[in-house]
């Protein structure tokens, strides 16, 4: 799996999107970029995933540069629940198969009231 | 749906003691993982399952960890002699094979603490 590169942490004030980078650029052609997220005390949360095509669902978009080799995940209207560590994860996709998510330390947002 | 369920969600014991975590994955999911989380190492992946069958085992710290998942709906990770630097969160997560992407359902983590 690729290697990928985040801020240890940021703000963001509520109600604010929150923009939240992410350095890839080892990724190879069959890896997604994916994010996850884990609120204190809980386990990780999936968020969103994307080949090279911007995604967006109910929790978040997920912009993907065009060379592939940085993403930003947009949480449009941040809440207090919002803070979180979100973990940019890059893989291949195995089909049917899967193997285990590999973690790194993550982006620890904050939002302020 | 309950989601994936961990028992029990703290577990305190001392160093030299049996410790068995319980996990029953979301009905219907093929792949079940065991991780650990610690404040030094961050999550880990320990192991998997495919179909009940372990598939790869390589994060299993030492001899002392075992796994097993005699059934679909139930698996457990058994430390044995535990020890103090065991202490960290553990997690399950589960995953159907018919997901369109690698999306893991986890647990919301056992604690244990090894004095």
């Amino acid at each position: 799996d690729a290697k990928t590169t985040q801020p240890p942490s940021m703000d963001c004030a509520e109600g604010r999107a929150a923009n939240l980078p992410c350095n890839h650029s080892t990724i190879s052609g069959n890896e997604y970029v994916y994010w996850y997220r884990q609120i204190h005390s809980q386990g990780p949360q999936y968020i969103i995933h994307g080949l090279k095509n911007n995604e967006t669902n109910e929790m978040a978009s997920l912009i993907i540069t065009e060379d592939r080799k940085s993403s930003t995940l947009i949480l449009p209207h941040a809440t207090l629940r919002d803070t979180a560590v979100y973990y940019c994860i890059v893989r291949a996709y195995s089909g049917g198969g899967a193997d285990g998510l590999t973690f790194g330390k993550g982006t620890h947002l904050i939002i302020q009231p | 749906d309950a989601g994936v369920i961990q028992s029990p969600r703290h577990e305190v014991t001392e160093m030299g003691q049996e410790v068995t975590l319980r996990c029953k994955p979301i009905s219907g999911h093929d792949y079940l993982f065991w991780y650990r989380q610690t404040m030094m190492r961050g999550l880990e992946l320990l192991i998997y399952f495919n179909n009940n069958v372990p598939i790869d085992d390589s994060g299993m710290p030492e001899d002392r960890f075992s796994a097993k998942m005699p059934n679909a709906s139930f698996s457990t990770l058994k430390i044995q002699p535990s020890e103090p630097r065991d202490s960290a969160v553990y997690f399950c997560a589960s995953r159907a094979w018919t997901s369109s992407y690698n999306e893991q359902f986890f647990g919301p983590g056992t604690r244990l603490t090894v004095l």
